[in-house]
């Protein structure tokens, strides 16, 4: 079975604090995702990656950064954490020429 | 032309009823439709999903139905029962490499005993 791990569940961090949120897939994956979840909204694309070291936005990529340095790991990061930021962060990933994306159980972050 | 339309935003189903959620596109590029089950603590997981050349798929009680000259495509569960309650999501891709995917809004279903 496909896993995907997302280093939290829940998250608190405080406006302006630098926030990490790690996502580790085990299939060998080509392509990494990483969503925000908010009720009404869906689930947004905020960035995405094809091959390690390769990055590109989505549709909502302000206020995040994105590192991808081994295959296995995703990993998306708020500079400077603020109050609209406070969501539901969920990872997926997919093989490369594969639709079907397997998703993380997510990282409920709020940022008092 | 790059949203995904989907109405109802809630749905309340008694058990055994067939529970319905609807999902409109404007992009034709878009050629892979598939429907996401999420239930509460967990992440979205694809429950049945469909291409253009064909009109309808089953897999057990869940079916899709599309129509690509409304551009539209819609989900149907059958026989509802209490462990279907769950939000579920339409998404549409235009394939290639990357393969993203652009989300509906999401349907919390609730079915009722």
């Amino acid at each position: 079975d496909v896993k995907v791990t997302q280093s939290s569940r829940y998250l608190v961090k405080r406006t302006g604090e630098k926030v990490f949120l790690e996502c580790v897939q085990d299939m060998d994956h080509e392509n990494m995702f990483w969503y925000r979840q908010d009720p009404g909204l869906g689930l947004r694309l905020i960035y995405f990656s094809y091959d390690v070291k390769m990055k590109e936005k989505g549709d909502i990529p302000e206020g995040y950064s994105v590192s991808r340095e081994k295959k296995e790991r995703f990993s998306l990061i708020l500079e400077s954490a603020s109050t609209n930021q406070t969501s539901m962060y969920l990872c997926a990933s997919s093989e490369e020429f594969d639709n079907e994306q397997f998703f993380g159980p997510g990282t409920r972050l709020t940022v008092l | 032309q790059q949203q995904v339309k989907q109405s109802p935003q809630s749905l309340i189903v008694q058990k055994g009823g067939i529970s319905i959620i609807n999902c409109a596109y404007e992009n034709t590029a878009f050629d892979y439709f598939p429907w996401y089950q999420q239930f509460p603590g967990k992440g979205p997981a694809l429950l049945i999903a469909i291409r253009p050349d064909v009109s309808e798929k089953k897999e057990g009680r869940f079916t899709i139905s599309f129509n690509k000259s409304a551009k539209q495509f819609s989900l149907h569960i059958m026989d509802s029962q209490p462990g279907d309650s769950a939000t579920y999501f339409c998404a549409a891709n235009y394939g290639g490499a990357t393969n993203k995917l652009i989300f509906g809004t999401g349907t919390l279903l609730a079915v009722q005993p």
